[in-house]
This record gives structure tokens, sequence and C-alpha cells, in this order.
């Protein structure tokens, strides 16, 4: 079956340590999203990548990084210098090939607390 | 710039019930927009989405919604609420380019 799949499900860090959390897709896609969800706000977005080698930051970047080196592979590494990591990390593909009325489709996500 | 508004963060209503969720979005051009679904603990799922065909959307799980331009909304009805159902729901509006911006998402519950 194509999806999303993120590792890991819960993610537990000491404060000053950088994480990576992982996001795979087999549905080939060619954009990829990752969302942060605190309770009462959505979904903001961090990064997103439209192809290979190639990403922009979104709304809330600060303290997050990503690469894009294969086209089903997005990481997303949560650096010491977010000030408030503690959140639930959504993941999203999306094929843009008839332009903007495709949805996205989202990983399980990762719960990321930070101790 | 587009924006979207859920009103009510919280709704409740009885199994059998109408349930109707709202959402009102603000966009410059012509609006592509969804309705996602979310269980506890879990990714989102698309209910159904507006592509400008049928302003009326049927979707899974015996949800629609109407898009109404004049009144910029796009409301999500299901007639007959579940307990299945109770989870929680995000309107969403794509306008251009590659963003997609997120209501902050309607906790539906569902009364016995």
């Amino acid at each position: 079956d194509g999806g999303i799949t993120q590792s890991p499900k819960y993610l537990f860090r000491k404060e000053g340590q950088n994480v990576t959390l992982s996001c795979e897709q087999n549905l080939n896609h060619d954009a990829m999203y990752w969302y942060r969800q605190d309770p009462g706000q959505g979904l903001r977005l961090i990064y997103y990548s439209q192809i290979v080698n190639d990403f922009q930051k979104g709304d809330i970047a600060e303290g997050y990084s990503v690469s894009r080196e294969k086209k089903e592979s997005f990481p997303l590494t949560v650096t010491s210098a977010q000030k408030n990591p503690t959140a639930f990390y959504l993941c999203a593909s999306s094929t843009e090939t008839s332009g903007r009325r495709n949805e996205q489709f989202f990983g399980p996500g990762t719960r990321l607390t930070v101790l | 710039a587009q924006s979207v508004t859920q009103l009510g963060s919280h709704v409740s209503v009885s199994e059998g019930a109408l349930v109707l969720l709202r959402c009102n979005y603000s966009s410059s051009v012509p609006p592509y927009l969804f309705w996602y679904v979310q269980y506890p603990n879990q990714g989102l799922q698309l209910l159904l989405k507006y592509t400008s065909a049928a302003t009326l959307v049927k979707g899974i799980n015996g949800f629609e919604a109407e898009f109404k331009k004049s009144e910029t909304s796009f409301h999500l009805t299901k007639p007959s609420a579940h307990m299945s159902d109770a989870a929680e729901y995000f309107c969403a509006v794509r306008t251009g380019g590659f963003k997609t911006i997120f209501g902050a998402g309607t906790r539906l519950f569902v009364k016995a």
C-alpha cells in the first residue's frame, strides 16, 4: 500500500539536544511538507519542498532544518535553537501534476516531548 | 492573503442529530477548499474537496459541504451523527503556490 510513514511515533529529547524526525513516502509525490501542531492552533507550516534538492521556509522555520536528497524522503531536524519544541509533528506530501487542486496526504505524526 | 476561520473550537451533538461545522475563508482568487478529519494521535485524512466543479461536494462517511461564494463559506454537514464521527475537523484553503492554510480546527463531540 502506498502511503507516508513517520518515525518514531513518540520521541523524548533532553534540552540542548538536536533530534531528527523521519518522513518517507512511496506515493511518488513531488511535494513534501512539515507541519507543527499545537492544541488550538491548527497546523503551522515549518518547511516544504517542491522537488529534490530544493526546499523553502514556511511560517515557523526558526530552529528547524530539513534536507531533500531523495524524492521519497524529507527528514526534519529540530535543533537546540528551537525554544519550545514540544509538539505533534506531521509530514505530508502531494502531487502537483494537476495544479493546486490536489489534497495533501498525511503521515501518522511524531509526538516530540522535551524533558 | 488567504485565511480560514472555523467558528467554534468545540461542537457537541447527540447521536443521530445533524452535524454542522462552520468554515469561512478569505481569498482574492477562486479558492480550492478542503475538509480534513483527525482522530486522536493520528494524521489528517481528507473528507472532501471543492475544486470549482459542483458547489455541493460529497465526501466520505456521509459528510458533504456546500461552497457559497457570496458568503465565502464552506460549511461541513452530516445529517445524522454517529459516535465514530467524534474527532477534530480542519477546514483548509489553497489559492496559489504550494501553501495550504488550515483553520484552527473544530473538535466534534457526539453524545450517546
